[in-house]
């Protein structure tokens, strides 16, 4: 069974700029989750989709993020302008069960840096 | 204070030693993951709990739901578990998200 897929892993650019993630979820997974990881701190969630509905994007800066999960498969995540403290790895996660209630995949993350 | 707090923050030991790793949190929850990532980013989920214990080979984890605590065990750790350990919560009460510790930077010199 093929993992969740992310790319790109490594992104550099300079504020202001923008950017975009794409994240492929295991086949059949119900619920997509984005998660912010700033070096030396646990994940924080960002966005978690149900199919292609938004359960919770309570912690999205939405002034600058979003994200889209338009056929409830594949999804991506965009910055836009981005600023220094957005520098972190932006991990996708997937899960079989409606609501997540249970294991949680995660992809390898995309290390992004803001100069 | 974070809801879920992880001790230590960081841990280095000998090849062989018996290993563990603390997580506490101040919510009710309905699971307890614990979560491996190595360099590099990637995380893998090591033991989903709700009450009592469970192994895993080398790998013990325990829960006690009253006392909100877990415990993570290494039995004859070895270099390759060096990693961050990171244990997160789902809460029962609101939007049911995992709620994640800051991690344990484990590393076992050979």
């Amino acid at each position: 069974e093929a993992g969740v897929a992310q790319s790109p892993r490594y992104k550099i650019i300079e504020k202001r700029q923008s950017v975009a993630f794409w994240c492929n979820p295991i086949s059949g997974h119900a619920t997509l989750y984005w998660y912010q990881q700033i070096l030396g701190q646990g994940p924080k969630l960002l966005i978690q989709f149900q199919n292609n509905g938004v359960v919770d994007d309570s912690q999205l800066p939405k002034d600058r993020f979003s994200a889209e999960r338009l056929k409830g498969v594949d999804s991506t995540l965009k910055i836009q302008p981005a600023k220094l403290e957005d520098s972190a790895v932006y991990l996708c996660a997937s899960s079989s069960l409606l609501g997540g209630a249970d294991t949680q995949y995660f992809g390898p993350g995309t290390r992004l840096t803001v100069l | 204070k974070n809801e879920v707090e992880q001790s230590p923050q960081n841990l280095t030991a000998q090849e062989g030693e018996f290993i563990t790793i603390n997580c506490s949190y101040s919510v009710g929850i309905s699971a307890l993951h614990w979560l491996q990532q190595h360099p590099g980013g990637g995380i893998v989920s090591l033991f989903m709990l709700s009450s009592g214990k469970k192994k895993h080979g080398r790998l013990i984890a325990t829960i006690n739901i009253q006392e909100k605590h877990s415990s993570l065990h290494i039995t004859a750790s070895h270099p390759r578990d060096s990693a961050v350990y990171i244990c997160a919560v789902r809460r029962i009460q609101g939007a049911q998200k995992l709620v994640f510790g800051q991690g344990t930077r484990l590393t076992i010199n050979p």
